[in-house]
């Protein structure tokens, strides 16, 4: 079975410090492997996709993910945090062949000034 | 482009009673799937229609159904209500033929059992 480990619930930064969400996936094929954001009282919105075509993936809003097998990993980081990136990120697998997305628990993401 | 729309966004309901919830998917996508988002359980696959045929089903008891049309809008039926099926139901549309297909999220309905 395909699952993800969000290893933190709560992270909490600066404004204008670096964000590091962790992710580990577990999967006995190449995963596809998403971060999903969701910001209080609002859907969920894709940040970037691993597809197997490379292992560093660019997403929105300045984030991006790295693709490590070695480690069965696949961490969020952005540069620099916003005020407006406070929210929930979710780490995501989707088994082949489904149309179906397999939540991680989540992050909440605090940024303060 | 519009995008994946849910209705109603807030329901309240009584435990025994039955509630059918809507999602109209991103125009073009044929593939609809709900998910259940509780603060215990996290966000859960229910199930994903494609050409009105249900293609995937996560492990929800049978109270829990849904229905695709023509027009590839969904529906989304519990029945016998239960206080635990208090939730936000989010609904995702796609184009449902690639193997890695980018799912579109609605603002989900808030559903609450009393």
């Amino acid at each position: 079975a395909q699952s993800v480990t969000q290893l933190d619930s709560h992270v909490s930064v600066s404004e204008g410090t670096p964000v590091l969400l962790r992710c580990n996936y577990s999967s006995s094929y190449s995963p596809s492997l998403f971060w999903y954001v969701q910001h209080p009282n609002k859907g969920l919105q894709l940040l970037l996709k691993y597809t197997s075509a490379a292992t560093l993936v660019k997403g929105i809003n300045g984030f991006e993910a790295e693709f490590k097998k070695s480690e069965t990993s696949f961490h969020l980081t952005k540069p620099s945090a916003h005020m407006s990136d406070a929210a929930e990120y979710f780490c995501v697998v989707s088994p082949p062949g489904f149309q179906k997305l397999v939540f991680g628990t989540g992050t909440r993401l605090l940024v303060s000034p | 482009k519009a995008g994946v729309t849910q209705t109603p966004r807030y329901l309240i309901k009584t435990r025994g009673q039955q509630v059918t919830l809507s999602c109209s998917p991103i125009s073009g996508h044929r593939s609809v799937s709900w998910y259940q988002q509780t603060p215990g359980q996290g966000l859960q696959f229910l199930f994903e229609y494609f050409s009105e045929t249900q293609r995937n089903k996560g492990n929800f008891p049978g109270r829990f159904s849904g229905r695709q049309f023509s027009n590839s809008r969904s529906e989304m039926n519990v029945s016998t209500l239960e206080l635990g099926d208090s939730a936000l139901y989010l609904c995702a549309s796609s184009f449902g033929q690639g193997p890695i297909d980018e799912q579109y999220f609605g603002p989900g309905t808030r559903l609450t059992v009393t």
